[in-house]
């Protein structure tokens, strides 16, 4: 299958700081990205869908001002934790869509983020 | 908002039983998947099942299909001990779609 990294795979920041993850599709162009945040012991819930080109769109109670997503290539989204604080602690995940009118979508491993 | 549901939350086995999850969902949906989750690890795609298809295996992995009752169930057999991880159903609406999770069975097998 496609292979989607994420990058950094860790990262451990001070409250107020901001964070940038990347999610990359390797092998493959991705039109849309999704990004879904899991807390401990729980689902994965979506937080936005990440078209390139256009702004994101968010999911409900999901502050489009703190989490930043930008989708400027096709290759590439970035999701950008604005002043984080430690209830932005979670694990952070993408998944990029293969190709238009398809449901192929490919994970990233994830980014675990800690907010001290 | 999260469309699926998942039982048991959480199943704890011997090694060599065999596993059995349950996903129920709202909508009517394009297809349905099952993922594998290691603690504080990433998704592991297990199977995909289509709207038209009632039952897929995929070596000791059995899903099952009933859209008119909007539910899916995932038999693991013969289980090991590296079968021991979180198992999420993930439903798809329509094509180009993000997916929707259900909680979670948290699945131990026990040595």
């Amino acid at each position: 299958g496609a292979v989607v990294s994420q990058h950094p795979s860790r990262v451990i920041c001070k409250s107020g700081t901001s964070v940038k993850i990347e999610c990359r599709s390797l092998d493959f162009q991705a039109t849309t990205m999704f990004w879904y945040r899991q807390f401990p012991k729980q689902s994965l819930m979506l937080m936005a869908t990440s078209n390139e080109g256009s702004k994101a769109t968010y999911e409900q109670g999901v502050e489009k001002d703190k989490f930043l997503i930008n989708h400027a290539s096709l290759t590439l989204s970035t999701l950008t934790v604005t002043s984080a604080h430690p209830e932005d602690s979670s694990f952070y995940i993408c998944s990029a869509l293969a190709g238009i009118g398809t449901n192929e979508q490919f994970f990233g491993p994830g980014t675990r983020l800690t907010v001290l | 908002s999260q469309q699926g549901e998942e039982d048991p939350q959480a199943l704890s086995i011997q090694e060599g039983e065999n596993a059995t999850m349950n996903c129920s969902y709202k909508t009517s949906i394009n297809n349905l998947q099952w993922y594998r989750q290691n603690s504080g690890r990433g998704l592991v795609h297990l199977i995909l099942i289509r709207s038209n298809e009632r039952e897929k295996h995929s070596g000791r992995l059995r899903v099952t299909l009933d859209t008119s009752k909007k539910s899916s169930s995932l038999l693991i057999t013969a289980s090991r001990a590296a079968d021991t991880a979180s198992y999420f159903c993930a439903t798809v609406l329509n094509y180009g779609q993000n997916f929707v999770f259900g909680p979670g069975t948290r699945l131990s097998v026990l040595p």
